[in-house]
């Protein structure tokens, strides 16, 4: 059973800085691993999609990266702005289509 | 381009009392999924399917009956509402295994 796991549930930091949001999946059987965003009350957002095949996505200041092999992927936030503030999700997609979520990381840019 | 639309966007039941909650994409994606949110627990997997015609249970399926006519929807049914189905409903969308997948808005659902 695939579990996903993302370390820290919280974090807070000063604008400006630049930050690792990590992610775990117990079985490395996956076709690709998505990161979310999801502020209070709202939908989800999709910040970036790795394929099994890939070893890191990029958009503007974020950076996703992903390690099959170790069952890991972090998402690099590049000078963080208060704006960035949100719950950020990982996702992985593997046999029969589930699509199985981590519980998120609470993130707060103090300005 | 409307992509997922769920509906409604809040719902109050009384416990006992049954509703579906409706899921359309207009992308002519295979797979479709119903997930709830509960605070601190991220996105639990209820039903999916693969296609028209073909569903399967999730991590939670108890309580939620669903299924796959056509490609466009996916409604998912409360049989008889419970307290603990008081949660954020999301329907999600994607073109194949490998594809990107797309969320609805959410269904805010209250059982008192």
């Amino acid at each position: 059973k695939q579990e996903v796991t993302q370390i820290p549930a919280a974090l807070s930091v000063p604008e400006g800085e630049n930050l690792v949001l990590n992610c775990s999946f117990t079985d490395s059987a996956i076709y690709n691993l998505q990161w979310f965003r999801q502020d209070p009350g709202k939908g989800l957002t999709s910040l970036l999609l790795i394929q099994s095949s890939q070893r890191e996505q990029t958009s503007g200041r974020l950076n996703a990266s992903l390690d099959k092999s170790s069952g890991r992927s972090t998402l690099y936030i590049a000078a963080s702005q208060p704006g960035d503030s949100a719950t950020y999700l990982c996702a992985v997609t593997g046999g029969s289509s589930k699509i199985i979520f981590g519980s998120g990381t609470r993130l707060s840019i103090r300005p | 381009n409307a992509g997922v639309t769920q509906t409604p966007k809040f719902q109050v039941l009384k416990t006992g009392q049954s509703m579906t909650l409706q899921c359309a994409q207009d992308m002519n994606h295979e797979y479709m999924s119903w997930y709830r949110q509960d605070p601190g627990m991220g996105l639990r997997l209820i039903h999916y399917s693969v296609g028209a015609g073909i569903t399967d249970q999730g991590e939670v399926p108890n309580g939620y009956n669903v299924s796959r006519s056509t490609t466009e929807d996916f409604p998912l049914r409360l049989l008889s509402a419970a307290p603990s189905q008081t949660s954020v409903y999301f329907c999600a969308s994607s073109a194949k295994l490998t594809g990107e997948a797309f969320f609805g808005q959410g269904t805010r659902l209250t059982v008192v």
